[in-house]
């Protein structure tokens, strides 16, 4: 139980273009979900928590205009990188607390985003 | 500022040895502690979690958390050359909100 996806796996994109990035929890209903990113050899930064059905609550920092996040289901939340820059690329991960317990999160496999 | 502290290592063991990885912790109202494993290019995935002080075994694995000292550490038994990872320690004292140390790189040689 308690499985992330993430999609897509990796994306290529062109500068100023934007770029979707879906997270669903495919056994268990999430109402908080985590959008992280980690540059190469370095720690997680939480980005954003989403709840299903308000605003994301973006961490210092972090541009709320750039990064869209919806949180339409109990079980998508979605990230929008706008006008993605060479600098945007990253590996971004999702994670969603799991149902049976608030305190435990799951992690989606990631999504690797080049943006050329 | 809530802050979670590893040593980055790496930490290098041979297989079959313990492998011990430590953190620490600033907040004194945390509550849970998680350790996550990640290796490269990949996710972190659960490993375990702990609430209470003293200590929780899993297979190979054991948390140990001592509140007292804001101490949390992992201890992997006969340590395996697949347990080379970065293991991440996290805290939370609302269950909405997750701290993340900047992990601890484990190496083990066969």
């Amino acid at each position: 139980g308690a499985v992330v996806s993430q999609h897509p796996s990796w994306v290529i994109c062109k500068s100023g273009t934007s770029v979707k990035i879906e997270c669903r929890s495919l056994d268990f209903q999430a109402t908080t979900m985590f959008w992280y990113r980690q540059f190469p050899k370095q720690s997680l930064m939480l980005m954003a928590t989403s709840n299903e059905g308000s605003k994301a609550t973006y961490e210092q920092g972090v541009e709320k205009d750039k990064f869209l996040i919806n949180h339409a289901s109990l079980t998508l939340s979605t990230l929008t990188v706008t006008s993605a820059h060479p600098e945007d690329s990253s590996f971004y991960i999702c994670s969603a607390l799991s149902g049976t317990s608030s305190y435990e999160q799951y992690f989606g496999p990631g999504t690797r985003l080049t943006v050329t | 500022q809530k802050e979670v502290e590893q040593n980055s290592g790496p930490l290098s063991v041979p297989e079959g040895a313990i492998a011990s990885l430590n953190c620490t912790y600033s907040d004194r109202g945390s509550q849970s502690f998680f350790w996550y494993r990640q290796y490269s290019g990949k996710s972190p995935e659960l490993i375990m979690f702990i609430y209470s002080n003293g200590d929780k075994e899993d297979g190979r694995f054991t948390a140990q958390l001592n509140k007292a000292s804001q101490y949390v550490s992992l201890l992997i038994r006969d340590s395996q050359p697949s347990d080379s990872a970065t293991y991440l320690c996290a805290e939370s004292n609302t269950g909405n909100q997750f701290y993340f140390g900047t992990g601890t790189s484990l190496t083990v040689i066969p």
